[in-house]
């Protein structure tokens, strides 16, 4: 079972909208969550880095919450723009047992912001 | 910076042959991995080097892959013999910590695109 999951599996919207993609996360303990975008054709992007004590980190129009009790995050978008269009993914930093942390990557949500 | 750079950005080949894979992480980052990325799977880690000592290779498939970074500056991550299910992306990523530290972010590259045949 994937130890992070995240829904909706793809989404599209009209530009100007909001939206909020969701991460679930069985990982414990854990070090970070982070939130990457991912355009087509390109490496990933980092958004946030959150710790479990922080619950909410925003960046510009995306804003980043974190549940660390229900093991829950949510990304929101606010005002979408066409080159919103990605993959958003959902990465978790864990401790391993080699004494350093492995990140451990979600399959992603692709939006798409129509015009 | 010109940040992380990965050569080819498109390979194709027929099964069987060679593939080798290129990456220049930033300059005075001392950690890089390679991840391999497909639809079904999404991005799996399939190595981690820090200071260009292999530290986990536990994602590498099988013996048919191997991944060296000979110094600070470049690394390569080889197939021999390829075979149609190592089709997929795979990037190259660097960062300025090692992995013992949980607040790395990583910088990826454009990756390189590999369809074998």
């Amino acid at each position: 079972k994937n130890q992070v999951e995240q829904s909706p599996q793809s989404l599209i919207i009209l530009e100007g909208k909001n939206c909020t993609l969701q991460c679930n996360y069985t990982v414990s303990p854990f070090s970070n969550l982070r939130w990457y975008k991912q355009d087509t054709g390109r490496g990933p992007v980092s958004l946030t880095i959150m710790t479990f004590s922080e619950n909410t980190k925003s960046n510009g129009r995306y804003t980043a919450t974190l549940d660390a009790d229900t093991k829950q995050s949510s990304l929101h978008i606010t005002a979408s723009q066409l080159s919103d269009s990605a993959s958003y993914i959902c990465v978790v930093s864990a401790p391993f047992s080699g004494g350093y942390n492995k990140l451990i990557f979600g399959a992603g949500t692709r939006l798409a912001v129509h015009p | 910076d010109a940040g992380v750079i990965q050569s080819p950005r498109h390979e194709v080949t027929e099964m069987g042959q060679e593939v080798t894979l290129r990456c220049k992480p930033i300059s005075g980052h001392n950690s890089l991995f390679w991840y391999r990325q497909t639809m079904m799977r999404g991005l799996e880690l399939l190595i981690y080097f820090n200071n260009n000592v292999p530290i986990d290779d536990s994602g590498m498939p099988e013996d048919r892959f191997s991944a060296k970074m000979p110094n600070a500056s470049f690394s390569t991550l080889k197939i021999q013999p390829s075979e149609p299910r190592d089709s997929a992306v795979y990037f190259c990523a660097s960062t300025d910590r090692d992995l013992y530290s949980g607040a790395n972010v990583l910088t990826f590259g454009a990756g390189s695109r590999l369809t074998v045949l």
